[in-house]
């Protein structure tokens, strides 16, 4: 069973540029989450989709940020435009059923705003 | 949100059983405790989680004091492999939303 995929692995752009990155969770799990790392921070919540929709979208930094998951299978996160503190690494996760259960997380995606 | 709080890093000899040790003091009474570890370039994994018991698994143990304001992730035999970043977690109540704490660093040595 493939695990968790995110792409692209790296990402580097200049500030002002428009950058969108691709989750695609484990088959059949309705619960997808977002979450990223910037410089010497811990990993914060960015948001949780129950299918297609927003469950929670309360970590999310501002409006330059908007994801979505159209038809409910894979998500994508567009930074627009993108500044130099959106730096970091951005993980998604997904799981099925309740909270209760383990959330897997993809590899993440390293984006660098030079 | 309940917060964590762990030790920044720790040692362990190889073969020797690991517990690393966190805080959760602002836990409320329907959050449970996760532990999760990332290793080197590769997203976090999950280890083991509890709400008020004792739990066990193949990877590891996770003891949970009585009062829940604390706990402790136990490798009952370190291996080199188990070198990583390990976190623990307080999942939100009635949400999927972790909540990450700065890690602990868990160099296993030979």
């Amino acid at each position: 069973e493939a695990g968790v995929t995110q792409f692209p692995s790296h990402s580097v752009i200049e500030k002002g540029q428009t950058v969108t990155l691709r989750c695609d969770p484990i088959s059949g799990h309705d619960n997808l989450y977002w979450y990223r790392r910037v410089m010497g921070k811990e990993i914060k919540f960015l948001l949780h989709f129950v299918k297609e929709s927003k469950q929670d979208e309360s970590g999310m930094p501002n409006n330059r940020f908007l994801a979505e998951r159209t038809g409910g299978t894979y998500s994508t996160l567009k930074v627009q435009p993108a500044e130099l503190e959106d730096s970091g690494v951005y993980f998604c996760a997904s799981n099925q059923g309740t909270e209760n259960t383990e959330a897997f997380f993809g590899q993440g995606t390293r984006l660098t705003v030079v | 949100d309940a917060k964590t709080t762990q030790p920044p890093s720790m040692d362990c000899a190889e073969g020797r059983a690991a517990n690393l040790p966190c805080n959760h003091s602002t836990i409320s009474g329907n959050e449970y405790v996760y532990w999760y570890r990332q290793i080197h370039s590769q997203g976090p994994q999950y280890i083991i989680h509890g709400l008020k018991n004792n739990e066990t698994n193949e990877m590891a143990s996770l003891i949970i004091t009585e009062d829940r304001k604390s706990s402790t992730l136990i490798l009952p035999h370190a291996t080199l492999r188990d070198t990583a970043v390990y976190y623990c977690i307080v999942r939100v109540a009635n949400t999927g939303k972790l909540i990450f704490g700065q890690g602990t660093t868990l160099q296993v040595k030979p």
